[in-house]
């Protein structure tokens, strides 16, 4: 069956330093994968969509990459600041399907 | 456009009560999804809706739920009866295509069944 696996565990980090955030899948070939930004209490928010064919995508400090051989993305954001503390979640698509969400990440970012 | 909208906000109920969510989506928008989160299962979809036809709904967990969208601006989602085990919070989201789109989510409706 389809697996979206996300770290676990939340990533704690240094104000101004890079977050790097995984998202792996297994049993799924996906045309497309989105991240969103969720904030307790609140919808999930969309932040980047990258498709099979794009190795990376840059959004002001946001960057990610799609590795279709690893099966894998991964979601950077680059000179973190507190306010970048929420829970990231990645959803993979294959071409015509539904978005499949993983479980998230928790990133905290400390001053 | 004023986003998603979802009501309640939040839902107490007792077991065995009927509950009814209830979500406009984006105008213009042809896809609408429910989802429902827990902290032990994540984001699940319940069901989706393309151009107000029910698409896919393997994600309703048993005949106790139902959705309905009578018309492209306002949908539902029924639990009936409601049991301890539905509580989470439930979203409605919608977009202008499937994994190539992004989804515009709701705030979400707190549900508790005691």
């Amino acid at each position: 069956s389809q697996k979206i696996e996300q770290n676990s565990e939340a990533l704690n980090i240094q104000e101004g330093k890079t977050a790097t955030l995984t998202c792996n899948y297994t049993n799924y070939s996906p045309a497309y994968l989105q991240w969103y930004r969720q904030d307790p209490g609140r919808g999930p928010v969309f932040l980047l969509l990258i498709r099979e064919n794009e190795k990376e995508k840059r959004k002001e400090r946001l960057k990610v990459t799609f590795d279709t051989t690893l099966k894998q993305s991964l979601f950077h954001i680059t000179a973190s600041q507190p306010a970048d503390s929420a829970t990231y979640l990645c959803a993979p698509g294959e071409y015509g399907n539904k978005l499949v969400f993983g479980a998230g990440t928790i990133l905290r970012v400390k001053s | 456009d004023a986003g998603v909208i979802q009501s309640p906000r939040h839902e107490v109920t007792e077991m065995g009560q009927e509950v009814t969510l209830r979500c406009k989506p984006i105008s213009g928008h042809d896809y609408l999804f429910w989802y429902r989160q827990t902290m032990m299962r994540g984001l699940e979809l319940l069901i989706y809706f393309n151009n107000n036809v029910p698409i896919d709904d393997s994600g309703m967990p048993e005949d106790r739920f139902s959705a309905k969208m009578p018309n492209a601006s306002f949908s539902t989602l029924k639990i009936q009866p409601s049991e301890p085990r539905d509580s989470a919070v439930y979203f409605c989201a919608s977009s202008a295509g499937l994994a190539s789109s992004e989804q515009f989510f709701g705030p979400g409706t707190r549900l508790t069944v005691l």
